[in-house]
């Protein structure tokens, strides 16, 4: 079991909707989460972070912590073109290092 | 306030030979992490230094190392290269782990 797994995708919404990215964990000792964005050919840029269980809200973002289910989403609200991109949920299992998933590619279509 | 930098951008390397990539934080940042990423593996942790010391490794072979300086510049080394150490190499420096990292750049490299 991979210790933080996301869907591939590409998740596909048209320009103006709201898209839900998921990202689940394996390690219960889990203690803060982060969504970052990565366009093709750049670096990530960190978007949202979260430590504890609930929402919460930046702009269009809000990112969403389930402890006990070991969940964390993102959602993009009153989605854009510009938000095409690759989303990578990163987790902190208290190693000094953040743990990455592979990434969900975004695509809005105008 | 300057980013992570990171140099060269892009190198260019054939098998057998080493390189170093050099990695300078964001001032005041102490902690300066180093990550692989491929198409196939996504982000693979290589190893994070603070206060010149390496506080964790992850699992690639001897062959990948690094370090860090007093003044938190860190460098990290790959030694007799393998065309499967292609791939985007990123350095990210953090004030503490739970505030996330911000990324540098990164240095293309590739092995032929």
């Amino acid at each position: 079991q991979k210790e933080v797994e996301q869907n591939s995708g590409p998740l596909s919404v048209p320009e103006g909707a709201i898209a839900s990215l998921n990202c689940t964990y394996s390690d219960r000792g889990s203690q803060s989460f982060f969504w970052y964005r990565q366009y093709s050919g750049k670096s990530p840029e960190l978007i949202m972070f979260i430590y504890s269980n609930g929402d919460k809200e930046d702009g269009r973002f809000t990112a969403q912590l389930n402890k006990a289910s070991q969940y964390v989403s993102l959602l993009i609200r009153d989605s854009q073109p510009s938000d095409s991109a690759t989303y990578l949920c990163a987790v902190n299992t208290g190693f000094q290092k953040l743990v990455f998933g592979t990434g969900t590619r975004l695509l809005v279509s105008p | 306030k300057a980013g992570v930098t990171q140099t060269p951008r892009y190198l260019i390397k054939t098998r057998g030979q080493q390189v170093t990539l050099s990695c300078s934080p964001i001032s005041g940042h102490r902690s300066v992490s180093w990550y692989q990423q491929t198409p196939g593996q996504g982000l693979q942790f290589l190893f994070e230094y603070f206060s010149e010391t390496q506080r964790n490794k992850g699992n690639f072979p001897g062959r990948f190392s690094g370090r860090q300086f007093s003044n938190s510049r860190s460098e990290m080394n790959v030694s007799t290269l393998e065309l499967g150490d292609s791939a985007l190499y990123l350095c990210a420096s953090s004030l503490k782990v739970n505030y996330g990292y911000t990324f540098g750049s990164g240095t293309r490299l590739t092995v032929v």
